[in-house]
C-alpha cells in the first residue's frame, strides 16, 4: 500500500513478556518516528530515525524500550518485560527528506498489558 | 527540551460555529503542522505551514505560521458534526514535537 503500515493492529500480552511492534514506512521516506499515546492523552515522542544518522532516542522512557531500523526502511519497536503502564497506542510516522515535508502516520498498534 | 502548549484542551460547540485553537512554543520551528485524529485512527495531516507569517487555507480550515516562528493557530469555520476529533499541532525542528491536543465536540 501507499501509506504507513503498522502491525499488529492490536496486541494483548501478559505482564513480563517481551513484545515487538513493526512499522513499514512509506517507500523512500528517510525519517521515521515512534510515538506513544495513552488513552485520552497527547503524543509522547519515543524515538526518531533520520537516514543513516544515529537515532534520537531521547524519548524512550526506560531501558526496556529499544528500536531499530533495518536497511533504512522497516522499523521494530521492542518492549522488554512489559508492565501494565506500557499499555497504550504506539504510533509510527514517516517523512520524506527535507524541511518542507510532512509526516504521515500509520493507524497504530494498541498494546494492552494484562 | 522543546515543548508545545496547545489550547484550549477541549471545546464544546454548536454546529455552524467557528472554532479557533492555537499552539505556542518556547522554541523556534521550521515547520508547523496541524493534524486531526479520530477514534481508532492515526493522526491525519490537515495543513502544513513552511514559512513564518504564512496563512494557508484548506476548505473550511485556515492556519497561520506565526511571524516569530514560535506559534500557530488553526481556525475551523462553520463547524459540522464530522469535525469532531482531537486536533494536534506539531512543530518540526529535526524531530516532530506535538501539542497536547484539543478535543473538539460539535453538537448538531
Amino acid at each position: 500500500g501507499a501509506g504507513v503500515s503498522q502491525s499488529p493492529s492490536n496486541k494483548v500480552t501478559e505482564k513480563g513478556k517481551d513484545v515487538e511492534l513493526r512499522c513499514d514506512p512509506i517507500s523512500g521516506h528517510t525519517a521515521l518516528y515512534w510515538y506513544r499515546q495513552s488513552l485520552g492523552q497527547g503524543l509522547e515522542f519515543l524515538i526518531y530515525f533520520q537516514g543513516n544518522s544515529a537515532p534520537d532516542k531521547s524519548g524512550l522512557p526506560s531501558d526496556r524500550f529499544s528500536a531499530e531500523r533495518t536497511g533504512g526502511s522497516v522499523s521494530t519497536l521492542t518492549i522488554q518485560r512489559t508492565q501494565q503502564e506500557d499499555s497504550a497506542v504506539y504510533l509510527c510516522a514517516s517523512r520524506p527528506r527535507g524541511y518542507d515535508t510532512e509526516a504521515f502516520f500509520g493507524q497504530g498498534t494498541r498494546l494492552t498489558v494484562v | 527540551g522543546q515543548q508545545l502548549n496547545q489550547s484550549p484542551q477541549s471545546m464544546f460547540i454548536q454546529e455552524g460555529e467557528d472554532v479557533s485553537m492555537n499552539c505556542t512554543s518556547s522554541s523556534i520551528f521550521n515547520t508547523w503542522l496541524w493534524y486531526k485524529q479520530e477514534p481508532g485512527e492515526g493522526p491525519v495531516l490537515l495543513i502544513a505551514l513552511y514559512k513564518a507569517g504564512e496563512l494557508t487555507s484548506n476548505g473550511r480550515l485556515t492556519a497561520q505560521f506565526g511571524i516569530t516562528r514560535k506559534d500557530s493557530f488553526l481556525n475551523i469555520s462553520a463547524s459540522i458534526p464530522s469535525d469532531v476529533g482531537i486536533y494536534f499541532c506539531a512543530g518540526h525542528q529535526g524531530k516532530l514535537t506535538f501539542g497536547q491536543g484539543t478535543i473538539l465536540t460539535v453538537h448538531p
